[in-house]
């Protein structure tokens, strides 16, 4: 099993559909959560950090859910430059962060 | 200019061939990583270092090696290189002053290697 799972997708939605996506891992001592973008063959990007009581930027919202091990990201209001795999991080220690294999998202006019 | 640069951006070489991937930067981060990302994997850490007399295995510290030459500069070697070391490599600077929460990653635009 993968310490950090995401389902691939991909996600094909049209523009301002409400799109989420959950992330679940295994370790249940990790630290800290967070969110990165990465776009076709490019670095990734860091979206949002996640936050113990949940937290919103902007369309971006992401919760945690420590009991179950999961974290969640929604997005609301889709638009065209949202296309883009989505990686779920989870800090175990201080060096040590694992990453999801990412979920695809397609937004669609 | 980009903050974190990495050299070459695409790289084909053969089997048992020594070659070395250069990243820099300009962030002054003390932390540096290396990274590979392979299709339905997501990325790995190969080595890091939290300064310039410290290195430290990753995840997949097999059949590479780092060097840090500078605050600036960590480069990755592959000594002998193998067909399954093909793979997106990225390299990473990080800050830990504001805390494990917000800790987050700098990457740089990543180098494509082949190894045929």
């Amino acid at each position: 099993r993968k310490e950090v799972e995401q389902d691939p997708g991909p996600f094909n939605v049209p523009e301002g559909a409400t799109v989420a996506f959950n992330c679940t891992y295994s370790n249940s001592a990790s630290q800290s959560f967070f969110w990165y973008r990465q776009d076709c063959r490019k670095e990734p990007k860091l979206l949002m950090s996640v936050y113990s009581s949940g937290n919103e930027d902007g369309r971006f919202t992401a919760q945690l859910n420590r009991a179950s091990q999961y974290i969640s990201l929604l997005i609301r209001d889709s638009k065209l430059s949202d296309s883009a795999t989505y990686l779920c991080v989870v800090r175990r220690s201080e060096n040590d962060m694992r990453f999801g294999a990412g979920t695809r998202l397609t937004v669609k006019p | 200019d980009a903050d974190v640069t990495q050299t070459p951006r695409n790289r084909i070489t053969k089997t048992g061939k020594r070659i070395m991937l250069e990243c820099s930067q300009t962030k002054g981060h003390d932390r540096m990583y290396w990274y590979r990302q392979d299709p339905g994997l997501g990325l790995r850490l190969i080595y890091y270092s939290f300064d310039v007399k410290d290195i430290n295995k990753g995840e997949i510290s097999d059949g590479y090696s780092v060097s840090r030459q500078a605050q600036a500069k960590f480069s990755l070697s592959l000594e002998s290189a193998i067909p399954n070391q093909t793979a997106l490599y990225f390299c990473a600077t990080s800050d830990p002053g504001q805390g494990a929460t917000n800790e987050k990653l700098f990457f740089g635009s990543g180098t494509q290697l082949s190894v045929l």
